[in-house]
């Protein structure tokens, strides 16, 4: 079956450093690949998406890189700030059966 | 637009209780999913449907049984609750399009307790 894997799980960074997070999956035909932020107690909210076609998307702070050869997308914030701190979850589209799997997510912890 | 709604927001049941979760959307999206987390973990796919009338199971189905009547409704039933469910419930939708990939609009949850 599909397979997502996530690192790091936790991640701490200093307020202004940078934060890169990691997605890899198993099934070659994923063509959707979104990055999910969750605070606590919320619904997870999109942030950033890139379509199989695409290498790279960036969105003020914000970026995706995609590696379809090697089965990995990566999550990237610059200047990170404390209202960056919350759960990130990656969650590729698999196409041939319509569901999205994800990841088990990654906490991040911006210090001030 | 109300996007997508859950109905509880919060539920308290007793081992073998049974409920349902409603799940609605009002923007016309095919596609609807269930999903449930557990603290500190990440969603797990429960059943999902891609057109009214149609359901299929995801990776957790046991214990649940959906229905899709109406394409803006997606119910999620626990017949026999047990402890193990005890969960928050997410509730999600998307568009279908012709290459496919959709993105995902998601309810507020749902917080069940199964005593």
């Amino acid at each position: 079956g599909e397979n997502v894997e996530q690192h790091p799980s936790t991640l701490s960074v200093q307020e202004g450093d940078s934060a890169v997070i990691k997605c890899t999956y198993s099934d070659s035909a994923s063509n959707y690949f979104p990055w999910y932020k969750q605070e606590l107690g919320k619904r997870p909210q999109l942030i950033i998406d890139i379509r199989s076609n695409v290498g790279e998307k960036k969105d003020q702070r914000i970026a995706v890189t995609l590696n379809k050869t090697a089965k990995h997308f990566s999550l990237h914030i610059t200047e990170t700030q404390p209202e960056d701190s919350a759960v990130y979850f990656c969650a590729p589209y698999h196409p041939r059966t319509y569901k999205y799997i994800f990841g088990t997510g990654t906490r991040l912890k911006v210090l001030a | 637009n109300a996007g997508v709604t859950q109905t509880p927001k919060f539920r308290v049941l007793k081992t073998g209780q049974s409920m349902t979760l409603l799940c609605a959307q009002d923007m016309n999206h095919e596609y609807m999913y269930w999903y449930r987390q557990d603290p500190g973990m990440g969603l797990r796919l429960i059943h999902y449907s891609v057109g009214e009338g149609t359901t299929a199971k995801g990776e957790v189905p046991d214990g649940y049984n959906v229905s899709r009547l109406k394409k803006q409704n997606f119910l999620l039933g626990l017949e026999s609750a047990a402890p193990s469910q005890t969960s928050v419930y997410f509730c999600a939708s998307s568009p279908s399009t012709p290459n496919s990939y959709n993105e995902q609009f998601f309810g507020p949850g749902t917080r069940l307790t199964v005593l």
